[in-house]
């Protein structure tokens, strides 16, 4: 099983700014079977990107991703309000599949 | 577009069984899919519990297998949770969904259940 750990916990940034988001796998996955999801409060987690690297349907390009091996990014080029939110990366390389701990992007 | 809903009692009581059904809109459960279960404690992260695919093959979380039976109904297009004995341990936020074969989704907008006597 491979564990993810997110850092950091809490991002405090700006509208406007780039954000930066690190997930970092126990061992070594393949980059199809990494996803990032978004949680709001009170909602449920939004699939943003899947493959490391594809956007999901209708999400904006200000999200990127990328990575390999067990250093994965989520990049959102320009924060606007409502990214305000918490991430969670997640691997489906095995059977259990499991997510990080999240990191909060929260308004400076 | 499809749809996921949850449904079930919001209480339990500790060593009963939490039973959820998710009722798939839009979408037929009978697909190339996989359906689970996915559960946020309050103010924590998020578990997989398990999953099904249409057939009847399932999967479950090792830490969770010896409680847990996740069953499908085709003719209804739902599928369902069971969680036998549980205890404060199982209060969370029960999120079912649909897998592909590298994401989750859509996701229910989840059930609040909490196990309190």
């Amino acid at each position: 099983e491979s564990a993810l750990t997110q850092s950091p916990g809490t991002l405090s940034l700006s509208p406007g700014e780039r954000a930066t988001l690190s997930c970092r796998a126990s061992q070594s996955i393949s980059s199809s079977y990494l996803a990032w999801y978004q949680q709001k409060p009170g909602q449920a987690p939004r699939l943003l990107i899947y493959g490391a690297s594809s956007r999901a349907t209708g999400i904006p390009d200000r999200f990127s991703g990328s990575g390999s091996g067990t250093d994965f990014t989520l990049t959102i080029s320009r924060l606007e309000p409502e990214d305000f939110a918490v991430y969670y990366c997640q691997q489906s390389g095995n059977s259990l599949w499991t997510f990080g701990q999240g990191t909060k992007v929260e308004i400076k | 577009q499809v749809q996921l809903q949850e449904s079930g009692p919001g209480l339990v009581k500790p060593s009963e069984t939490l039973s959820l059904t998710c009722a798939v809109s839009l979408h037929s459960i009978s697909s190339t899919h996989s359906w689970g279960w996915i559960r946020q404690p309050p103010g924590k992260g998020l578990e997989c519990i398990g999953s099904i695919y249409y057939t009847g093959t399932t999967y479950y979380n090792p830490s969770l297998k010896s409680r847990v039976t996740i069953s499908v109904d085709t003719s209804k297009n739902q599928f369902s949770l069971k969680v036998r004995s549980v205890t404060a341990a199982d209060t969370a936020v029960y999120y079912c969904a649909r897998l592909g074969p590298n994401w989750i989704d859509p996701w229910g907008r989840g059930i609040l259940v909490t196990v309190s006597s």
